[in-house]
């Protein structure tokens, strides 16, 4: 079946330094790929996605290549800011069945002043 | 402004009874799903619907049940056969797809944090 695989966090940055936060995945086909950003008490939102293979999500400074042949989805951002503590997820869509998302674990992020 | 909308943010629930967590979506889509979040563990699906008057269930749904009867709403009953209902769960829809590129994206509504006392 389908999974996702996150580093596990916490992950703590000072502000302004380079975050990369890793998402593998395995699956049949050719999924969708997704990250989603969740702040304290709130519900998930849509960050950045990727339909096919090279393609390159990007939101708010925040990047993510679709690469195939390592089946990764890594999350990257050159400066990071305390307003990006939050809780990301990495997941994948398939394209048959239910449709569902599914999700990593989350990664934690800090970024201190 | 369209979205979904999940009520009540907050419930508490003493052993043995059931609760309905409220979902509404003005979004029109066709597709709805319910998932669970706990500490740790990312999402897991519970049940999900692609259409209305069909449901089927996801990856957790023993001590749940769901209806679909229109549309717009998709309410989640947490049974008192639940063993561990603690959780904050998540409502989410997904848009059309016929004439229209479905990437699978899910909008999701700010959640339901559930405590048994």
């Amino acid at each position: 079946g389908n999974s996702v695989t996150q580093m596990e966090g916490p992950v703590t940055l000072s502000e302004e330094a380079f975050l990369t936060i890793n998402c593998t995945y395995t699956a049949t086909g050719y999924p969708s790929l997704f990250w989603y950003v969740q702040y304290p008490g709130e519900g998930l939102q849509l960050l950045l996605k990727a339909t096919k293979a090279d393609d390159k999500g990007s939101n708010k400074g925040f990047e993510a290549t679709y690469r195939k042949e390592t089946t990764s989805f890594h999350l990257e951002k050159g400066s990071v800011q305390v307003s990006d503590s939050a809780v990301y997820f990495c997941a994948l869509s398939d394209r048959t069945g239910r449709r569902a998302l599914t999700f990593g674990s989350g990664t934690r992020l800090q970024v201190q002043p | 402004d369209g979205g979904i909308t999940q009520s009540p943010k907050y419930l508490f629930r003493k052993e043995g009874q059931n609760v309905t967590l409220s979902c509404e979506q003005n979004l029109n889509h066709d597709a709805m799903y319910w998932y669970r979040q706990d500490p740790g563990q990312g999402l897991r699906l519970i049940y999900y619907s692609q259409i209305v008057n069909d449901f089927q269930k996801g990856d957790i749904a023993e001590g749940y049940s769901v209806s679909r009867e229109k549309k717009e709403s998709f309410p989640l009953t947490v049974t008192s056969a639940q063993k561990n209902p603690t959780a904050f769960y998540l409502c989410a829809s997904r848009a059309a797809t016929s004439g229209n590129v479905d990437t699978g994206e899910l909008f999701f509504g700010e959640g339901s944090r559930l405590t048994v006392l």
